[in-house]
């Protein structure tokens, strides 16, 4: 059982770079999200998504783009890399959107540098 | 606006002792749910326990508690029994809006807790 499943779990990119983070699920969930997490800040969501072909912004979506064409995938795009953007990014997923006491499934996380 | 406290950077407990991490929160919405998640060292984030703000009771989960009292919006983990390995980063969580609603969370900056021999 894999569950959720992220790569690369450690890239470095230049400033102006493009790069996409994929995440991938198995558990048929319909909620899939994107987190970015930043020391002394907790984690804070960047985009999520509540079902294939629908993506909605969270707290801090300002340089990342998502799409959601199966229910499986989730990749989390870069479009032109910035120093602000090094952090460690978790993907995230549960079975029902809002169901009670339906906890978050995180992947390992994705540590990525932006020089 | 939703907010998540965790007023406690650090902690330290002794082995087999039982420990309490702070965690308040702030929301206008009648319905929301708290969520608790352990990071170890290695990264990772693991699910710990869950209490809805309807439930009568305060949950448990093997060795842990959440302490919910509602009127003073707290939400604190009880860890009984504390093992070295508890020794990681804890985080307080708060899913906006309703049940049936997204899984949008809230997070709060996190507790270290380390526990001693």
């Amino acid at each position: 059982n894999a569950g959720v499943t992220q790569t690369p779990k450690f890239q470095v990119l230049k400033t102006g770079q493009s790069m996409t983070l994929q995440c991938a699920q198995d558990m048929n969930h319909e909620y899939m999200s994107w987190y970015r997490q930043d020391p002394g800040m907790g984690l804070r969501l960047i985009h999520y998504s509540v079902g294939a072909g629908i993506t909605d912004q969270g707290e801090v979506p300002n340089g990342y783009n998502v799409s959601r064409s199966t229910t499986e995938d989730f990749p989390l795009r870069l479009l032109s890399a910035a120093p602000s953007q090094t952090s460690v990014y978790f993907c995230a997923s549960s079975y029902e959107s809002g169901r009670a006491g339906g906890e978050l499934f995180f992947g390992e996380g994705s540590r990525l540098t932006v020089l | 606006a939703q907010k998540i406290t965790q007023t406690q950077p650090g902690m330290f407990v002794q082995e087999k002792e039982a420990v309490t991490l702070d965690c308040t929160y702030d929301t206008s919405d009648p319905s929301y749910g708290l969520f608790w998640y352990k990071q170890p060292s290695s990264g990772e984030m693991i699910f710990l326990i869950y209490q809805g703000s309807y439930d009568q009771q305060n949950a448990t989960e093997g060795r842990y508690s959440l302490n919910f009292q509602k009127a003073r919006k707290s939400a604190n983990l009880v860890i009984s029994a504390s093992q070295l390995g508890d020794s990681a980063m804890y985080f307080c969580a708060m899913r906006e809006g309703p049940e049936g609603g997204t899984d949008k969370l809230i997070f709060g900056t996190g507790t270290r807790l380390q526990v001693f021999p």
